[in-house]
């Protein structure tokens, strides 16, 4: 079978460093992905990893373990517009039409 | 650019109506195209891609079908709606050989 788990929600306060994590369990896999979706909003892109290692993209930087199965998403400096949905998600690759397969979502919730 | 349009943003329909929703890109050429099926407060579920004209992928066995007659169109078609094909649905567009995936605004779709 195929799975991603992540925790389904994460409070915390502006300024302070969060992070979520997802272990997956795929039948094919060429990268984790992760989008951030505001309520009542599609999903946008936010970060890709290939290869094991940190990638950093302002605030958010993102985590891959290949050997581990394991990947986070780390977000800091809290704003209160970082209020929303995080989802990570498995890239199958060219050969399989670069289909995702996402995880059910992290609610992020930033308190003043 | 790139846009991606998707129609209507809210449909209700009755059990047992037919359905389709339509989604089209412009500004690229030969995308990979998706449609994904959102519940509350879950993650997305993949239910079709297309890799060029005519061809489809059917990832869950349901009452939906999909077509792409035209490189830029993707279109989700049922003959008879059910209660459990609400949902909130997504149309996304990756370039071939790309990782990101651009997610349309989306339906929400309530079958009463």
């Amino acid at each position: 079978g195929q799975s991603l788990e992540q925790p389904s929600e994460v409070t915390a306060v502006e300024g302070a460093i969060v992070q979520i994590n997802c272990t997956y369990q795929t039948s094919g896999f060429y990268g984790l992905s992760w989008y951030q979706q505001h309520d009542g909003g599609a999903p946008t892109f936010l970060s890709y990893n290939a290869l094991d290692g940190l990638e950093e993209t302002g605030r958010f930087s993102s985590f891959l373990s290949r050997s581990d199965s394991y990947g986070y998403l780390l977000l800091q400096e809290l704003q209160m517009k970082d209020s929303a949905s995080y989802f990570c998600a498995v890239n199958k690759g060219e050969a399989a039409g670069n289909k995702l397969t996402f995880g059910g979502g992290t609610r992020v919730l930033v308190k003043p | 650019s790139q846009t991606i349009h998707q129609w209507p943003a809210t449909l209700v329909q009755p059990v047992g109506s037919p359905l389709s929703l339509e989604c089209t890109v412009e500004g690229t050429s030969n995308p990979n195209l998706y449609w994904y099926r959102q519940a509350a407060g879950r993650g997305l579920q993949l239910l079709f891609y297309s890799v060029g004209i005519g061809q489809i992928s059917s990832e869950v066995p349901q009452n939906l079908s999909a077509s792409r007659p035209q490189d830029r169109q993707f279109i989700l078609s049922s003959k008879k709606l059910l209660l459990s094909d609400s949902g909130f649905y997504l149309c996304a567009w990756s370039p071939g050989p790309g990782n990101e995936q651009f997610f349309g605004p989306g339906t929400r779709l309530t079958v009463l």
